[in-house]
């Protein structure tokens, strides 16, 4: 199985601030790798997918990057609506696989 | 807008069978898609339970294989989920959702179901 290792596992920023969030895989995924949001209480949402590529509807504060084994998540300007938990998932191989999650908080 | 909705008992009691329902309205199943399963016990991360094409080919977590079976009616537009011989371990939130499979993400997914194993 490929391992996703997520960090931090959680932070707490401003409003306004600028969050990154980085994932690195076990092994190269290539980039097929996805992020989600998870808000409490509310299945997981598709926010990026080909590791950089903007889900339809998704604000353009949400950006991703990387390719390989190392990516990146970040939030250019933290709003209140942000908050809860973010996920990386590969799917370049099966079993499909997440990261352990990274908890967003409001400072 | 496709939509999805988990169904099935709360409840199960342990060494018994779990069965879930994955309602599917805004898109015909049977046009095309992977349909897959995740779980997420309280507190803790996401899994991956497997994932059936419309065809009806299925493909399981190794770590779950031998207790999971996912099926597709294409005439209810529904698929489901089976797990067999649960546990405690096994009481999680499951959700459905469209995708979930290699170079396919899970881009709809329903609210989730909370499932207990417990006597």
């Amino acid at each position: 199985d490929i391992q996703m290792t997520q960090s931090p596992s959680s932070l707490s920023a401003s409003v306004g601030d600028r969050v990154t969030i980085t994932c690195q895989a076990s092994q190269d995924i290539g980039d097929y790798l996805n992020w989600y949001q998870q808000t409490p209480g509310k299945a997981p949402k598709l926010l990026i997918y080909d590791a950089s590529t903007l889900q339809t509807g998704v604000p353009s504060r949400f950006s991703g990057s990387g390719s390989g084994t190392d990516f990146s998540f970040t939030i250019s300007s933290l709003q209140p609506e942000d908050i809860g938990t973010y996920y990386c998932q590969q799917y370049d191989n099966l079993p499909l696989t997440f990261g352990g999650g990274t908890k967003v908080e409001i400072k | 807008q496709v939509h999805l909705r988990e169904s099935g008992p709360g409840l199960v009691e342990p060494s018994e069978t779990l069965s879930l329902t994955c309602g599917v309205s805004g898109y015909s199943i049977s046009t095309a898609f992977y349909w897959g399963w995740i779980r997420q016990p309280p507190g803790k991360g996401l899994e991956w339970i497997g994932s059936i094409y419309h065809s009806g080919s299925t493909n399981y977590n190794p770590s779950l294989k031998s207790r999971v079976t996912i099926s597709v009616d294409t005439s209810k537009n529904q698929f489901s989920l089976k797990l067999n011989s649960v546990t405690a371990a096994d009481t999680a939130v499951y959700y459905c959702a469209r995708g979930l499979y290699i170079t396919v993400p899970g881009d709809y997914w329903g609210p989730g179901t909370l499932v207990t194993v417990s006597s």
